[in-house]
């Protein structure tokens, strides 16, 4: 089955590092995009890309960085940069400008 | 700037109820699209239903219907004989800028989470 694979479901970062959560795809959709989600509060975009190699900051990219080397593939590191990185993270894509747009399952992500 | 309000961050209902969700949006576009989606417990959206400005007639899906009234800008969600699956946060969407937003882009309300109690 077509869809959108997020991992890990869970994980749980130490105070100075990096983290990295994945975001696959196989749904030949052109464009991906990465969300935010806080308790009680809608999506915000992070960071999205329209096609390989091209990506642009969305509303909250701050401490945030991705990259885009194939086209099923979009992963978000979470830098040490980003000094309240306790969320939800959700990865969508989409294939045209006016479809809708279609999630994973998301990564929850906390400070240890 | 778009902006997406949902006024109802919490509604509470028993079994067979009919509920309605309210959406109002903001936008200084003339053409644009509005969306419904569902977040069940486990955590990813559910796309519901897709609508451009041009088209304002009511739909309707099985116990599911929307009410999209240009006047007021709003995209109402109702939900006939509300059902115990039916409880998540259900979130609205605009996306504008038909022909300047080459990214897609979306915005979201704050979504509303709907309680069906048994």
């Amino acid at each position: 089955d077509g869809g959108i694979t997020q991992s890990p479901k869970y994980l749980f970062r130490k105070e100075g590092q990096n983290v990295t959560l994945s975001c696959e795809q196989n749904l030949n959709h052109d464009a991906m995009y990465w969300y935010r989600q806080d308790p009680g509060q809608g999506l915000r975009l992070i960071y999205y890309s329209q096609i390989v190699n091209d990506f642009q900051k969305g509303d909250i990219a701050e401490g945030y960085s991705v990259s885009r080397e194939k086209k099923e593939s979009f992963p978000l590191t979470v830098t040490s940069a980003q000094k309240n990185p306790t969320a939800f993270y959700l990865c969508a894509s989409t294939r045209t400008r006016n479809q809708p747009q279609h999630f994973g399952d998301g990564t929850r992500l906390s400070i240890l | 700037a778009q902006k997406v309000t949902q006024a109802q961050t919490e509604i509470s209902v028993v079994e067979k109820e009919d509920v309605t969700l309210d959406c109002v949006y903001e936008t200084r576009d003339t053409t644009y699209y509005l969306f419904w989606y569902k977040q069940p417990p486990s955590g990813e959206l559910v796309f519901l239903i897709r609508r451009n400005s041009f088209d304002e007639q009511n739909e309707i899906s099985g116990r599911y219907s929307w009410n999209f009234q240009k006047s007021t800008s709003s995209f109402n969600f109702t939900i006939t004989a509300s059902q115990v699956v039916d409880s998540a946060v259900y979130f609205c969407a605009l996306r504008g800028g038909l022909y300047n937003n080459a990214g897609n882009m979306l915005t979201f309300g704050g979504g509303t989470r709907l309680m069906v109690k048994p």
